[in-house]
């Protein structure tokens, strides 16, 4: 399978500011888009999620919009507070074959 | 409930030692994955169950064997391992392998150190 472009691979923002993690992807079977948080010395956790019929998703400060045409999807975090600090993934579906990016390292500074 | 359980957490093995790892889930899923993950990468990955049957084999070296012996359980059985094969390895579980249902929940993983 085709792999994810994640980018950036680290981003540092001020408490309350508003953070994007932007993935593109090549494989036009993918059809389902999830988002991961990993703290240290845990496993990913499923933050949310988008499938290829909807383009924009939101879950509380959480949001994220999928451009199918252009094969690109993106992570917005609004009023980032300090435990939003952790690795963010973005992965692509097709088939039970999950492919993720390199990883986002967010860290939100008090 | 999306708990998946792995067991052990922590692993120290020998070269010519066997183990086993083990992951269990009771969400009624009927797909289970098995990750790599090497520190500051993503996961990778390994095997894919289906029904209890491999559907997803990703040219992983013989000295890694899955089973799946019901539902709810995936094991990964090691044999001969190499100290590169050092990692966090990461079971996973979705109610389906394709489809509507295929949100994917992860275990908290096993920390495996070949020595």
């Amino acid at each position: 399978g085709e792999n994810v472009e994640q980018h950036p691979s680290t981003l540092s923002v001020q408490e309350g500011d508003s953070a994007v993690i932007k993935c593109t992807y090549s494989d036009s079977a993918s059809n389902y888009f999830p988002w991961y948080k990993q703290e240290l010395g845990k496993g990913p956790q499923l933050i949310i999620d988008i499938r290829s019929n909807v383009g924009e998703k939101k879950d509380q400060r959480i949001a994220v919009t999928l451009n199918k045409t252009a094969k690109h999807f993106s992570l917005h975090i609004t009023e980032t507070q300090p435990e939003d600090s952790a690795v963010y993934f973005c992965a692509r579906v097709e088939r039970g074959d999950m492919r993720f990016g390199a990883g986002t390292r967010l860290t939100v500074k008090p | 409930d999306t708990e998946v359980t792995q067991t052990p957490k922590h692993l120290v093995m020998g070269m010519t030692n066997k183990k086993s790892l083990k992951c269990e889930q009771h969400m009624g899923h009927r797909a289970m994955y098995w990750y790599k993950q090497k520190a500051k990468k993503p996961p990778e990955l390994m095997f894919v169950y289906s029904y209890e049957k491999l559907s997803i084999n990703e040219s992983v070296p013989s000295r890694f064997s899955p089973e799946c012996p019901n539902s709810s359980l995936l094991n990964l059985h090691l044999h001969a391992l190499q100290p590169e094969d050092s990692a966090l390895y990461l079971c996973a579980s979705s109610y389906q392998m394709t489809g509507v249902n295929t949100e994917a929940f992860f275990g908290q993983g096993t920390r495996l150190t070949v020595v």
